[in-house]
């Protein structure tokens, strides 16, 4: 089973909103990603999670905040976002723990709109 | 055929030709390589990966050739049916490095 799950499917938020983004794996991965995509464009990464713990925020602004609450779970807050911050959210996740576990399998991602 | 401009590259084949799918890679330390499918408002679904230790792989219907000299990966689908049209993303990684993805290619499959 390599299934990583997202919810919700689509959400509309307003800029002074407060939400969050979920996301769930049960393959025992130890690595779990935040991903931002564009229309017509390739993932991005945000942030990574590695054993729990935040190893890498490549330079997302403070409105995203990720949390990582087991190693099963990860999360995506979301405050004050700006209408460019609209875009699919995707979360992936891998074995984790070397060369072996560097294998990255997404969710089907959370359609964000911002008005 | 294959178009490149200011969308998103579009390789048009036949159903039930084979299609040939290109990637450029930027980094000559990248040691391991995977092919994404993504269609429609779905995420990236991993097809096949590669180690910089071979040149060639092969799965179902779909055949990863890494040439390191030129830093060029390709995708092969055999026997292209309507169900594979999506848009194809490689993606690069260095030890100790993420995931860098290229730009992606539509792949139109015509009945």
């Amino acid at each position: 089973d390599t299934e990583v799950t997202q919810t919700p499917k689509h959400l509309v938020m307003g800029m002074t909103n407060k939400k969050s983004l979920k996301c769930e794996q049960h393959m025992g991965h130890r690595a779990m990603y935040w991903y931002k995509q564009k229309a017509k464009k390739p993932p991005e990464l945000m942030f990574v999670y590695s054993y729990e713990k935040l190893s890498i925020n490549e330079s997302v602004p403070s409105r995203f905040s990720p949390e990582c609450p087991n190693s099963s779970l990860l999360n995506l807050h979301l405050h004050a976002l700006q209408p460019e911050d609209s875009a699919l959210y995707l979360c992936a996740s891998s074995q984790g723990g070397g060369r072996r576990g560097e294998t990255q399998y997404f969710g089907p991602g959370t359609r964000l709109l911002v008005l | 055929g294959e178009s490149v401009g200011l969308h998103l590259p579009t390789l048009s084949v036949q159903e039930g030709d084979n299609s040939i799918i290109n990637c450029a890679y930027s980094n000559s330390a990248s040691d391991y390589f995977i092919w994404y499918k993504q269609e429609s408002g779905k995420g990236p679904q991993f097809i096949i990966d590669i180690r910089s230790n071979m040149d060639k792989r092969q799965g179902q219907r779909v055949t990863v050739l890494l040439n390191k000299t030129v830093k060029h990966l390709s995708l092969q689908i055999a026997a292209t049916q309507p169900g594979d049209s999506a848009v194809y993303f490689c993606a690069e990684k260095g030890y100790g490095q993420n995931f860098v993805f290229g730009p992606g290619t539509r792949l139109s499959v015509l009945p």
